[in-house]
């Protein structure tokens, strides 16, 4: 079974903060990787699917970042608001159409 | 949009029970998948389809299976229920294999089992 590793595994930052998280992956027979945000009661949703090493991808106050040849990809938010509270997943897909799911970053954050 | 849905959203259910999960997606994707999420373990893929009437085991498949007979239906089978099936289910989409799309989940169902 494929090992994708997310850290830290929870985070609490104040508004205003900026802060980001790390997802490691696989280097080899790479093909995309995803990030989703899981609100409480709420689906996961996508934020990105990234596909090509050095990609840079932003959805307003985040952003993220993807090296395939080391098997990183870093998510990073922007003056973090409350509503930014959340689980954050990141997903390897390699050579299927699986996804390998990381156990995701809980960020809380404090008014 | 795209709309997934799962025909509960809480389950109880006791042990030794057949148990039948639905999910019904709307946008006439190809790919359906069955995880489960478990406290610090991740979501875990149980099963996935790719097409009506294919399917294929995911990480975790022992103890369920799954029905594709339509292409926007995906039903998870629990042939005979355990406590240790006691977790939140989530059913997902994604349309055409080999692209790079995103998934689309399903609100999830808790299913416990007593």
């Amino acid at each position: 079974i494929l090992n994708v590793e997310q850290s830290p595994q929870s985070l609490h930052v104040q508004e205003g903060d900026s802060t980001n998280f790390t997802c490691s992956f696989p280097s080899s027979n790479f093909y995309a990787l995803h990030w989703y945000r899981w609100e409480t009661a709420k689906s996961p949703e996508a934020l990105f699917v990234m596909t090509l090493n050095g990609d840079e991808k932003k959805k307003g106050r985040i952003s993220a970042t993807l090296n395939t040849k080391e098997g990183y990809s870093y998510l990073y938010i922007k003056g973090s608001q409350p509503e930014d509270s959340a689980t954050y997943l990141c997903a390897f897909q390699g050579g299927s159409e699986k996804l390998v799911f990381g156990k995701g970053t809980k960020l809380t954050v404090n008014p | 949009d795209v709309k997934v849905t799962q025909s509960s959203r809480y389950l109880v259910k006791r042990t030794g029970e057949k148990v039948f999960l639905e999910c019904v997606q709307d946008m006439d994707h190809e790919n359906m998948f069955w995880y489960r999420q478990d406290p610090g373990l991740g979501l875990r893929l149980i099963y996935f389809s790719y097409d009506v009437k294919m399917k294929e085991k995911g990480d975790i498949p022992e103890g369920y299976s799954v029905s594709r007979e339509k292409k926007e239906r995906f039903s998870l089978i629990l042939e005979s229920a355990s406590t240790n099936q006691t977790s939140m289910y989530l059913c997902a989409s994604r349309p055409s294999p080999g692209q790079y799309y995103e998934q689309y989940f399903g609100p999830g169902t808790r299913l416990t089992v007593t």
